[in-house]
């Protein structure tokens, strides 16, 4: 079993959709998350960077995090065709060792 | 701020051959890493160091993967010799220090024939 678990997709939505993206991990030592997206031929991008559970909002953006369950989320409201990516949630442990979902392939069709 | 900046952007080599990759990190920033990132896959770590010392090589084959920092900014990745299962992505990130968010470079692209 994988540390991260990531919803595997693809997802595939209308423009304006508010898109729900997912991951479990099951160590406790994790205490950093983050959601990261990745357009086609480049690197990772961050988007988010919480280590506490509870809600962080940017813009439209807002990652949800809930360690009691080992629980993040990554929710997109008023989705645009340049959301188009693939998301990847990631997750540190104090030294700095990160370890990634496999991604998660999302398309916002106009 | 300038980015995380990787050469070559390609490369395509023959099984059994050697190739390198380099990769600056963000100016200041103490902590480097190399990923793999096979097709369809999150990236894999296979090196941390933090300064010039390695902090987490465990995931690194050694038998054939080999990493340097010198002087604690830039950095090389080797594979010597090349195997077909090397095709991947090899991305370089780095950060202010080990618990803060790592910056991407855009990775070199490998191509084993």
């Amino acid at each position: 079993q994988k540390e991260v678990e990531q919803d595997p997709g693809p997802l595939s939505v209308p423009e304006g959709a508010i898109v729900s993206l997912n991951c479990t991990y099951s160590n406790s030592a994790f205490q950093y998350f983050m959601w990261y997206r990745q357009y086609s031929r480049k690197g990772p991008e961050l988007l988010m960077y919480t280590y506490s559970s509870g809600n962080k909002e940017d813009g439209r953006f807002t990652a949800q995090v809930d360690k009691s369950s080992k629980y993040i989320s990554l929710f997109i409201r008023d989705s645009q065709p340049s959301d188009s990516a693939t998301y990847l949630c990631a997750t540190n442990t104090n030294a700095g060792k990160s370890t990634f979902g496999d991604g998660t392939t999302l398309t916002v069709k106009p | 701020e300038a980015g995380v900046a990787q050469s070559p952007r390609y490369k395509i080599i023959e099984k059994r051959q050697s190739v390198a990759f380099w990769c600056n990190p963000i100016s200041g920033h103490a902590t480097l890493y190399w990923y793999q990132q096979i097709l369809g896959q999150g990236p894999k770590l296979l090196i941390q160091f933090q300064n010039n010392g390695v902090v987490d090589d465990s995931q690194l084959p050694k038998d054939r993967f080999s990493a340097e920092r010198l002087k604690g900014v830039d950095s090389t990745l080797k594979i010597q010799p090349a195997k077909l299962e090397d095709s991947a992505v090899y991305l370089c990130a780095s950060s202010r220090d080990s618990n803060q968010p790592q910056h991407f470079g855009d990775g070199t692209r490998l191509s084993i024939l």
